[in-house]
């Protein structure tokens, strides 16, 4: 099965800074790559997603890349902000079999 | 949010009694899913189902149950509870044709 693996598992970066943090997965089947913000005590929330046919994708402040050669793929969040701080998961699927493989987190901090 | 509802959201419970969680969703859609999140683990998917009566495990799915005998529920079974269960659970859900999952609100679970 798919297995995706996500670094760094912390992050702290200085307010107005940027942030990368990267993915890779096993299956070269997966075609859909979602990102998910979660605040402490909430549920999962999609921010930002990409697919396998396109390399980036952008909504203001954050952005996705991936590279299908290397089965790897970022989230970038520029000018970061304190209500940026939170755990972000990555995760990988097949829409073919519907099953959705999450990375194990990263949590953000972003230092006022 | 696709209209999910989980139920009971906080429970704490004796080891070896049987527990069951439920997830109801009004959006019709249909697939569902069942996570548990944990430290250091992400999280983790426990069953799935893509229609009524059509379940399939997932990668943890040991120790647990489920059943969907309508397009709107689906139910978590844990047979005799267990320390190494407590957790949170989320229900997800994916329309037809997807690709988007969305997540329920989480059910916080202690087995004491």
């Amino acid at each position: 099965g798919e297995n995706v693996e996500q670094h760094p598992s912390t992050l702290s970066v200085q307010e107005g800074d940027s942030a990368v943090i990267k993915c890779t997965y096993s299956d070269s089947a997966s075609n859909y790559f979602p990102w998910y913000k979660q605040e402490l005590g909430k549920r999962p929330q999609l921010i930002i997603d990409i697919r396998s046919n396109v390399g980036e994708k952008k909504d203001q402040r954050i952005a996705v890349t991936l590279n299908k050669t290397a089965k790897h793929f970022s989230l970038h969040i520029t000018e970061t902000q304190p209500e940026d701080s939170a755990v972000y998961f990555c995760a990988a699927r097949n829409i073919g079999n519907e099953k959705l493989t999450f990375g194990t987190g990263t949590r953000l901090t972003i230092i006022p | 949010d696709a209209g999910i509802t989980q139920s009971p959201r906080h429970k704490v419970t004796e080891t070896g009694t049987p527990v069951t969680l439920r997830c109801h969703q009004t959006e019709n859609h249909r697939y569902m899913y069942w996570y548990r999140q944990d430290p250091g683990h992400g999280l983790r998917l426990i069953h799935y189902s893509y229609g009524v009566k059509d379940t399939d495990k997932g990668e943890v799915s040991d120790g647990y149950s489920v059943s969907r005998s309508k397009t709107e529920d689906f139910l978590l079974t844990l047979e005799s509870a267990t320390s190494s269960q407590t957790s949170v659970y989320f229900c997800a859900t994916v329309r037809t044709g997807g690709p988007v999952i969305y997540f329920g609100e989480g059910s916080w679970l202690t087995v004491v």
